[in-house]
């Protein structure tokens, strides 16, 4: 199974500051054929399910502020929020679908204002 | 529009059963790859199990043998049956919806709590 590594496990960031969030996996998740990075970013706010924010790396889901952004590539992502809101307050997941089953998250980063 | 819902999550004591039920809307159960995900209290997600369009079923090492993902296309319905339940089954578990052919989860239900103890 392919392992995620987020890093770090928590952080805190002024409103209105640069936030980054990075994603190890144990193995490559770039698919060769299509040159696509098989790598989601999911938030969870308190008491609701994750929400889909980027897929294939970098693809930002409809209604995603453009605040999100993901980049990286084979072992190695970022999430990154460009100038963090409040409402931005939650847990951030990574996630691979290169080599499924099992689907893999990492073990989350909880995002705090400083 | 897509709607999931989980029931069927309550206290069950060590070594008992539960079935969880997820009612869709908005698509059909038979078409897409559909996920059961499990969220300890304060934990993580952990991946439990998928069923996928054609009818395949895979699960966790941890399930395996002790859980069953099904679903009813009649009833636009998806299930899981867990058996010989424990303490470390205690979790949140959300059906999720797989994009295209199991790839990203693009809609979650608001999950069920399940509570293993005597």
């Amino acid at each position: 199974d392919i392992v995620m590594t987020q890093s770090p496990d928590s952080l805190a960031v002024s409103l209105g500051e640069r936030a980054t969030i990075n994603c190890k996996s144990s193995q490559t998740v770039l698919h060769s054929s299509n040159n696509k990075n098989y790598l989601a970013w999911y938030q969870q706010k308190p008491g609701q399910p994750p929400k889909l924010l980027i897929y294939w790396a970098s693809s930002r889901e409809s209604g995603v502020p453009d605040r999100f952004s993901g980049s990286g590539s084979g072992t190695d992502f970022t999430l990154t929020i460009s100038s963090l809101q409040a409402e931005d307050v939650a847990v951030y997941y990574c996630q691979q679908y290169y080599s499924i089953p099992p689907h893999t998250f990492g073990q989350g980063t909880k995002l705090e204002i400083k | 529009e897509v709607q999931l819902v989980e029931s069927g999550g309550g206290l069950i004591q060590p070594g008992g059963s539960l079935r969880l039920s997820c009612a869709v809307s908005g698509f059909s159960v038979s078409s897409h790859y559909m996920s059961w995900v499990r969220q300890a209290p304060g934990k993580g997600l952990d991946w439990v199990s998928v069923i996928y369009s054609g009818g395949s079923t895979y699960y966790a090492d941890s399930v395996q043998g002790r859980f069953t993902v099904s679903r009813d296309d009649s009833k636009n319905m998806l299930y899981l049956q867990m058996n010989s339940l424990r303490a470390e089954d205690t979790a949140v578990y959300y059906c999720a919806k797989e994009y295209s052919s199991g790839w990203y989860f693009d809609y979650w239900g608001q999950g069920t709590l399940v509570t293993v103890s005597s």
